[in-house]
């Protein structure tokens, strides 16, 4: 089947340690992203990357790093978490043609006590 | 750059009613345009998109859509409106990324 899988699903972590969420696509999609869900803002995007070794800046990527050393993984790592980083997280990818929405994963709940 | 914008935060309907979701959009060039539905504790589900071709565009569970260039509109309608369509709906339009808006909690009563 094909899908965007993240992990975890849920977590809950306190300020200041270190903590990477996990994504990995199937579908041999060369663009990938991060968004954060917040209410009443939508989902605004983190990072994104257009193939192997190409990351670059999304609309709100302070406090985020991301890595992409293989075409179906692009995890998402929080060096030092803060509690303005508690938020919904999705990772999604598609193809680089335009014509293409968005697969999405089902989303990581993240809580910074 | 691009944006999108949907004006209502809450829409709300009785079952068998007719059910329109709008959403207005800002690009240079042609949009590529997207409806998205997202459930309590799901991820983001596609319904439809315009690409080209026909202004109304069919998608999934009995939705559509309407793109107006001049008005630079891409309203969701559903012409008879179900108690499981409650849910949060988001509008985006693409380039090279996806830009959301920030939505629409639709609450359809039975």
């Amino acid at each position: 089947e094909a899908q965007v899988t993240q992990n975890p699903r849920y977590l809950i972590t306190v300020t200041g340690k270190k903590l990477t969420v996990t994504c990995s696509q199937n579908m041999n999609h060369e663009y990938m992203s991060w968004y954060r869900q917040d209410p009443g803002l939508g989902l605004r995007q983190i990072y994104y990357s257009m193939n192997v070794e190409v990351t670059d800046k999304g609309d709100v990527p302070e406090g985020y790093k991301v890595s992409r050393k293989e075409k179906r993984n692009f995890p998402l790592i929080l060096e030092s978490p803060s509690p303005n980083q508690t938020s919904l997280y999705f990772c999604a990818s598609s193809p680089m043609n335009s014509n293409y929405g968005y697969t999405f994963g089902s989303g990581t709940r993240l809580t910074v006590v | 750059a691009q944006s999108v914008a949907q004006p209502e935060d809450q829409v709300n309907v009785a079952e068998g009613n007719p059910l329109t979701v709008k959403c207005t959009y800002s690009v240079s060039g042609n949009p590529y345009l997207f409806w998205y539905v997202q459930y309590p504790n799901r991820g983001l589900q596609f319904l439809l998109k315009y690409i080209t071709g026909d202004n109304l565009v069919k998608g999934s569970y009995g939705f559509e859509a309407e793109f107006n260039k001049s008005q630079t509109s891409f309203h969701l309608k559903k012409p008879s409106a179900l108690v499981s369509d409650s849910a949060l709906y988001f509008c985006a339009v693409r380039r090279l990324k996806l830009s959301f808006g920030a939505g629409t909690t639709v609450t359809v009563r039975a």
